[in-house]
């Protein structure tokens, strides 16, 4: 059964740090991997989706590499903002079964100024 | 560029009545997918639907059923409600049926609050 960890499960730093955020998957047969964010009470936001056959993904200031062999993805934020703020998931569509994504519990982030 | 929508945003429900959730996909997306997330948990897959059909079924209870129509919307419908109901229901889509290459694109969700 594939399970989806994500440390640190909060985060607090000040404004300007590059941020690495963790995501581990115990099985490694995925057809993609997909990072989204979500502000408190509200829907997920899709930032970058990383298919199996791929090592990395960049929009901006955010970078995802995954690395299946190992079922590890890091999401890395450049010169944090306070904007930034929110909830990050990681969330994996099995091979065996795209239907179903798997979350990750989520990494809280606080970017304070 | 246009988004999955949702509706309501918001809905108030007592123990027992029943509610329906409605999702309006991307244009051209043929695949939508629902998915329940409870207060500080993590979403969880309900079910989904492939050109009308369902595709797939998680841990969605015998009181709901949904079902996607002819210009690809779904409505999500949740009967005997219990407090335990009581959550984020995200509808999300994606366009040439699973396996998506394109990944999943969410609405903003319903908050179902039961009293």
């Amino acid at each position: 059964k594939q399970e989806v960890t994500q440390i640190p499960a909060a985060l607090s730093v000040p404004e300007g740090e590059n941020l690495v955020l963790n995501c581990s998957f115990t099985d490694s047969a995925i057809y993609n991997l997909q990072w989204f964010r979500q502000d408190p009470g509200k829907g997920l936001t899709s930032l970058l989706l990383i298919q199996s056959s791929q090592r990395e993904q960049t929009s901006g200031r955010l970078n995802a590499s995954l690395d299946k062999s190992s079922g590890r993805s890091t999401l890395y934020i450049a010169a944090s903002q306070p904007g930034d703020s929110a909830t990050y998931l990681c969330a994996v569509a099995p091979y065996y079964n795209t239907d179903k994504l798997i979350f990750g519990t989520g990494t809280r982030l606080q970017v304070f100024p | 560029a246009a988004g999955v929508i949702q509706s309501p945003r918001h809905l108030i429900k007592e123990k027992r009545e029943t509610a329906t959730l409605k999702c309006y996909p991307i244009p051209r997306h043929d695949t939508v997918y629902w998915y329940q997330q409870g207060p500080g948990q993590d979403p969880q897959f309900l079910i989904s639907f492939y050109e009308k059909m369902q595709s797939d079924k998680g841990s969605i209870p015998d009181r709901f059923s949904a079902q996607q129509f002819s210009d690809y919307h779904s409505e999500l419908n949740m009967s005997s409600l219990e407090l335990g109901d009581s959550a984020l229901y995200f509808c999300a889509s994606s366009p040439a049926g699973p396996p998506s290459n394109y990944g999943y694109t969410f609405g903003s969700g319903t908050r179902l609050t039961v009293v």
